[in-house]
């Protein structure tokens, strides 16, 4: 079983609707960090969390450290969100561990 | 404790100058990325390498340069460093084969400031 799990593994949706993507992880850890890849390679970082939520435009994430998960939201989906978003958890200084990533693609 | 290596720790240059970070790792990891963090904030992947003679950009908006001419070691160049460079450099490497679903250790840091 790997330390961060993401649900699902891939997502299939309608433009408009409203996306959660889910990241389940086992450690301790001292931030969780949201990634998005573009098909062509291009990784951009999303957020970066330790503790409740942040906002960037149609995109939300939360934690809760009790319950060790975390959630990306996107609310208004487009295609232009089709990617793989990847969560990644930060355990000390020098570990950070990804999940498989999750595919997803919003249909027009 | 992971054997991953970056030098130097901390630098401060002028705008224009050429610098170059250096990261070595003696684990034998094919996989090596590049980092850059302000405190607080996002981690933003500007290069990855898969291998020997293998360069990938990650955030396609990094004007930094690397290479990848042995295995061990993966250098970071900027031609001409501005203010806006200033942050902390980090680089990782890990063993996996596959993209993701992966483990990455991290190199020290290099805090860069820009005057």
């Amino acid at each position: 079983k790997n330390e961060v799990e993401q649900s699902p593994q891939n997502l299939t949706a309608q433009e408009g609707e409203f996306i959660t993507i889910n990241c389940s992880y086992s450690v301790g850890i001292s931030a969780l960090h949201w990634l998005q890849q573009h098909p062509g390679g291009g990784i951009v970082s999303l957020f970066m969390l330790s503790s409740g939520k942040k906002k960037h435009g149609r995109l939300i994430a939360t934690i809760n450290i009790q319950e060790k998960h975390s959630s990306l939201h996107i609310t208004a989906s487009h295609p232009r969100d089709s990617a793989v978003y990847i969560c990644a958890v930060r355990e000390g200084a020098q570990k950070l561990v990804f999940g498989q990533g999750t595919r997803l693609t919003i249909n027009p | 404790e992971a054997d991953i290596y970056q030098t130097p720790r901390y630098l401060v240059i002028g705008t224009g100058k050429k610098i170059t970070l250096e990261c070595s790792q003696t684990m034998g990891h094919d996989k090596m990325y590049w980092y850059q963090q302000d405190p607080g904030m996002e981690l933003h992947l500007i290069h990855y390498s898969y291998g020997v003679n293998s360069t990938e950009k990650g955030d396609l908006s990094s004007e930094s340069t690397v290479s990848r001419i042995r295995t061990e070691h993966f250098p970071l160049t900027l031609e001409s460093a501005r203010p806006s460079h200033t942050s902390q450099y980090l680089c990782a490497s890990s063993d996996k084969a596959t993209d993701w679903a992966d483990t990455q250790y991290f190199g020290p840091g290099t805090r860069l400031t820009v005057l």
